[in-house]
């Protein structure tokens, strides 16, 4: 069966650190991989998607990047980050017919 | 554009009631139609699903939506609430068309709040 990981689960950073957020998935091949971010507890914003290794879409400008480096894995990164980059981060996986997406766990992060 | 709304931000049942959350849709076409829940700081689980068919739903939990296309709605149902239904529920829409690239619309979420 399919699981998705993430880590770390909770993260608390001081303000112009840098970030990695990594998110796996296992059991598929060649899956659709999201990232989204959910501030105040409510509203999800896609950030980025990717279709493919190496192949990254943005969804809004922002100091937040995404790589993807083998197939399975999706990497959420900043060099700097600022106090508005608070939030749950999640990941999201699909394949192509679905229609919808399998979350993960998601990622706390407090920017301090 | 494609747009999702649920206009209650939250849902207040008291348990064994049944409950109802609405959602509402703007998308060219048929669409994919999705209820999730989300648990405090939980990932969100997917509920159901709307492809084709019968316009009546049914997912998980006890769960069930109906689709209708005149109003251009998807109800999430439950016949009798439990206390543990408690949680955030997003309503979910995508164009059939399209594939990764068009994207998942969330709606803003509707807190359920079931007392005992």
């Amino acid at each position: 069966s399919q699981t998705i990981h993430q880590w770390p689960a909770t993260l608390v950073q001081p303000v112009g650190s840098p970030l990695s957020l990594e998110c796996t998935v296992e059991g598929t091949s060649n899956p659709n991989l999201y990232w989204y971010r959910q501030a105040a507890g409510r509203g999800l914003q896609l950030l980025f998607y990717s279709v493919g290794i190496g192949q990254i879409s943005s969804e809004v400008p922002q100091n937040l990047s995404a790589s993807r480096p083998q197939d399975r894995q999706f990497i959420l990164s900043s060099k700097k980050l600022l106090l508005s980059d608070s939030g749950f981060y999640l990941c999201a996986w699909s394949v192509e017919g679905a229609g919808f997406e399998y979350f993960g766990p998601g990622t706390r992060l407090t920017v301090t | 554009a494609q747009s999702v709304a649920q206009p209650e931000d939250q849902v207040n049942v008291a348990e064994g009631n049944p409950l109802t959350v609405k959602c509402t849709y703007s998308v060219s076409g048929n669409p994919y139609l999705f209820w999730y829940v989300q648990y405090p700081n939980r990932g969100l689980q997917f509920l159901l699903k709307y492809i084709t068919g019968d316009n009546l739903v049914k997912g998980s939990y006890g769960f069930e939506a109906e689709f209708n296309k005149s109003q251009t709605s998807f109800h999430l149902k439950k016949p009798s609430a439990l206390v543990s239904d408690s949680a955030l529920y997003f309503c979910a829409v995508r164009d059939r068309h399209g594939g990764a690239t068009n994207k998942l619309i969330f709606g803003t979420g509707t807190l359920l709040a079931v007392q005992p």
